[in-house]
């Protein structure tokens, strides 16, 4: 069965990078893209970007240009995503989803979440 | 790009219907029928529901329900039930320089 398994919570200080793993089975990984989106507390959903795992071509969101970078190892099914320059906003729950807006626009499996906290 | 807007909760009897609403532009659920709406339960991921304005993913009842008008797509979910209730958000594509994008939200409550 398709899964997305993504890394652990982190704790950050602001101004430090996170760099968020999720690795893919039951399908082949080359196949689908990857999104990102993340959930602060309480808050909705906000699309970050997305990767194609077959030729790593990305496409990110405009309040996020120059700070975030999405990457994949195609020889491990795994996808990256890297936030540099954190804040205090960029806490929040970061989740990897397969799919893309411009595919037909659906995130049809998600992995479970990795919390991201960003605290002095 | 701004977040599609839905009302910040909707409800209804077990039995009952409810239809929520998900209001963009031209630029997205106007011009793409690339709409799609998630449930999330509590410190769960979304699920999809819907997908393409009117298609259900495998495994999803079919008392749930999409469409689109001009700039506002719906989703409907009809015999509701206890375990519908939730909150739901639409999305929609909204072209290759901007992606796409997720509305505010809508909280389902099952009376």
């Amino acid at each position: 069965q398709v899964q997305l398994v993504q890394s652990g919570a982190e704790v950050k200080k602001p101004g430090a990078s996170v760099k968020v793993s999720c690795e893919a089975s039951g399908y082949t990984f080359i196949s689908h893209a990857i999104s990102w989106v993340r959930q602060a507390p309480g808050q909705g959903l906000e699309w970050m970007g997305w990767i194609s795992t077959y030729n790593g071509n990305t496409n990110y969101a405009q309040n996020l240009q120059g700070r975030v970078t999405m990457t994949t190892d195609t020889s491990t099914n795994t996808a990256y995503m890297e936030l540099r320059s954190l804040r205090s906003d960029d806490t929040a729950v970061y989740y990897c989803a397969r799919g893309a807006f411009a595919g037909n626009g659906a995130f049809d499996y998600w992995g479970q979440g990795t919390l991201v906290t960003v605290s002095s | 790009q701004s977040a599609l807007t839905q009302p910040p909760s909707a409800s209804g009897s077990p039995g009952q219907s409810v239809t929520i609403s998900c209001t963009g532009t031209s630029s997205d659920v106007g011009g793409y029928n690339y709409v799609s709406w998630y449930q999330q339960h509590p410190g769960k991921a979304p699920k999809l529901m819907i997908y393409e304005v009117t298609k259900r993913p495998s495994g999803v009842p079919d008392r749930f329900s999409g469409s689109k008008s001009g700039n506002t797509a719906s989703l409907t979910v009809s015999g509701l039930q206890a375990e519908d209730e939730a909150d739901y958000y639409c999305s929609s594509y909204a072209g290759s320089k901007n992606g796409g994008v997720f509305g505010t939200g809508t909280k389902v409550t099952v009376l």
